[in-house]
């Protein structure tokens, strides 16, 4: 079965610092995978997708995601965090043709 | 603006009782979704969507009906809510294709059912 696995609940880290958060996807085809951010009270908002060709991907708010398929992963990265990153972000999977799966997600705090 | 609109934004009930949330669209979207959010357990599909008039089960359809009859509106009904559907419940809205394009969502609404 399609599932996404993203295995931190919960990381801090210092503004300024750099950021790397982990996506695991199990999916038979080639995968569409996407990254949202969820601010506290609020909907999701897409940060990136990935769907073919060049494996690293760049989005919105200077975040980056590399879609590497011998590992079966799609990390979130950003070079330096601002604490208005501070939010819940998820990995997504694209399935058959009409639905997302999603990770249980990751709550990012971010320290001045 | 465009977007996904939800309403309402907060609501409680009685356990027993019935509710229905309203999702609208107005960026002609062929696709539309409803999920609930629960601590740690991220987002869970409930029902979906593929166009006027069709709906489909997701992950966690019991205790849930939903309706297409609009292009734009999708509707989320609990006919005897229970405080295990307690939740955040989230709808969204996509292109066809794998929602390729990536889901737009609403903002949300909170239940609580006591």
């Amino acid at each position: 079965a399609q599932s996404v696995t993203q295995p931190d609940i919960h990381i801090t880290v210092s503004e300024g610092a750099s950021l790397e958060l982990r996506c695991n996807y199990s999916y038979g085809a080639t995968p569409y995978l996407f990254w949202y951010v969820q601010s506290p009270g609020q909907g999701l908002q897409l940060l990136l997708k990935y769907f073919s060709g060049d494996t690293l991907v760049q989005g919105i708010k200077g975040f980056e995601a590399e879609f590497k398929r011998s590992q079966s992963s799609f990390n979130l990265r950003k070079p330096s965090v601002h604490w208005s990153d501070a939010a819940e972000y998820f990995c997504a999977v694209g399935v058959n043709t009409d639905k997302l799966i999603f990770g249980t997600g990751t709550r990012l705090q971010v320290f001045p | 603006n465009a977007g996904v609109t939800q309403t309402p934004k907060f609501r409680v009930l009685k356990t027993g009782q019935s509710m229905t949330l309203l999702c609208a669209q107005d960026m002609n979207h062929e696709y539309m979704y409803w999920y609930r959010q629960d601590p740690g357990m991220g987002l869970r599909l409930i029902h979906y969507s593929v166009g006027e008039g069709t709906t489909a089960k997701g992950e966690v359809p019991d205790g849930y009906n939903v309706s297409r009859l609009k292009k734009q509106n999708f509707l989320l009904g609990l006919e005897s809510a229970a405080p295990s559907q307690t939740s955040v419940y989230f709808c969204a809205s996509s292109y066809a294709d794998r929602g390729s394009y990536g889901y737009t969502f609403g903002s949300g609404t909170r239940l609580t059912v006591v």
